[in-house]
């Protein structure tokens, strides 16, 4: 398995600001994705991080709303730009462990006024 | 199209056993099937995954149908604890989560 931390672990941001959240792995991993979970939904995925290369994006999600980092392998970020209130959700990443499983870090929790 | 089919709620008496079902009639000759859990107010959590046979861990059984067109999730025992959203996952572009509404489980004591 894996430890995964996020920071902040919530945060009120104001409209039309940006917030970069962290995501911690206690081990080296390949993969790390990004999800969103809006209030009351199931997740969705944002993006694919690998070390080395560009994220991948999914359908709906740009590179400047959603700019992801990943310096090595056990640590990403992704920022939340320009925001507006539809931007409130929980923002959680987690890592592929063994080719299969994914392990989830315990989210960030997004107000936007 | 990796969505999967599962009820939206289920109850269950604390301490007998949980049939979760989800229906994946598209599902591929190599496409394993995940299952997940999201307690309240935590990210989603690992349960058990399988791709052809019966897949047994400390927290669950997976039993995969022969055509592998539907699983059933089963908690031998269930516990307050066990009150979760249960997610059954099949992964598309090898490695990518679709998270369809899951289903809630509501667990009396």
């Amino acid at each position: 398995s894996a430890v995964i931390s996020q920071k902040p672990s919530r945060d009120i941001c104001q409209r039309g600001t940006s917030l970069t959240i962290q995501c911690q792995v206690d081990s080296q991993v390949t993969m790390m994705f990004w999800y969103r979970q809006q209030p009351g939904q199931s997740l969705t995925l944002i993006a694919t991080a690998n070390q080395g290369s560009e994220a991948t994006y999914e359908s709906g999600f740009v590179i400047d709303k959603f700019p992801i980092s990943r310096p090595n392998l056990t640590f990403s970020t992704l920022t939340v730009s320009n925001m507006s209130p539809e931007d409130s959700s929980i923002y959680l990443c987690s890592v592929e462990v063994r080719g299969r499983e994914q392990y989830f870090g315990p989210g960030t929790r997004l107000t936007v006024t | 199209d990796a969505k999967t089919t599962q009820p939206n709620s289920m109850e269950s008496n604390e301490e007998e056993p949980v049939h979760l079902p989800c229906n994946h009639s598209t599902i591929s000759g190599t496409d394993y099937i995940h299952w997940y859990r999201q307690l309240p107010s935590q990210g989603p959590e690992y349960v058990i995954h399988g791709l052809t046979s019966n897949v047994n861990n400390r927290m669950a059984s997976l039993a995969i149908a022969e055509d592998r067109k539907s699983s059933t999730l089963i908690l031998h025992r269930a516990t307050l604890r066990d009150a979760a959203v249960y997610y059954c996952i099949r992964p598309y572009n090898f490695n990518k989560f679709y998270f369809g509404s899951g289903t809630k489980l509501n667990v009396k004591p």
